[in-house]
């Protein structure tokens, strides 16, 4: 059965102190891992894709990189304003679409001034 | 800007209507769109994929005759939640794949409460 898993469930810091989040998975063939914010009230926002073990994409503070069994989404300085849910999901092989994803239960980060 | 639209945002209703949901991508032509619930804390629940011009395939425990979906355009996807109860109030969310760089948008949620 296609799991993932996130930690920590709820991450505190101060803004500036960097930390990471990870994603566990299980699944019978990735096709795509998928990191995505989400804030109070809103739809999941896209961050990065990856493919393969070994990538690696950044986006401002953002860097997510993946390997055979976990995704790391590392935040570098963080501001106030990067405070959300962060999502990981998983799409996988031999599907018909790969947007049929299997989501984790997300880390909810809060950044303090 | 947002490439998925989904409107309402929010919505209230008396229990035993039906709601409706529309879920729009904006710049580009989505043959697959996917229908989530989310649960207050809780992660993103996928209850159907939508196929433009056919059936929706509902996921275990989604009942198709009280969620009803239809793709009837490229870029339109609805979403009905008949005889609604107090127990489908919940956050319902919408996606669009967008096979030109396989990216999967989302759109704003509807929060759907029963009274």
């Amino acid at each position: 059965e296609d799991q993932v898993t996130q930690s920590p469930e709820a991450l505190r810091l101060q803004e500036g102190e960097s930390s990471s989040l990870n994603c566990s998975y299980t699944v019978s063939g990735l096709r795509g891992l998928f990191w995505y914010r989400q804030d109070p009230g809103k739809g999941p926002e896209f961050l990065f894709t990856l493919y393969s073990a070994g990538e690696e994409k950044e986006k401002e503070r953002l860097k997510a990189t993946l390997t055979k069994k976990e995704s790391f989404l590392h935040i570098t300085a963080p501001k106030p304003e990067d405070s959300a849910t962060y999502l990981c999901a998983v799409g996988y092989a031999g599907g018909t679409s790969y947007g049929k994803l299997t989501f984790g239960q997300g880390t909810i980060l809060t950044v303090h001034p | 800007g947002a490439v998925v639209s989904q409107h309402p945002s929010r919505v209230i209703c008396k229990s035993g209507t039906s709601v409706k949901i529309e879920c729009r991508s904006l710049d580009f032509q989505a043959t697959t769109m996917f229908w989530y619930r989310q649960f207050p804390k809780k992660s993103l629940m996928l209850m159907a994929t939508s196929n433009e011009g056919s059936k929706a395939t509902y996921e275990q425990g989604v009942e198709k005759d009280k969620f009803l979906i239809n793709h009837a355009s490229l870029t339109l996807s609805t979403l009905t939640v008949t005889s609604a109860h107090p127990e489908d109030s919940s956050f319902y969310i919408c996606s669009a794949e967008d096979r030109r760089n396989e990216k999967l948008f989302f759109g704003s949620g509807t929060q759907l409460s029963v009274l």
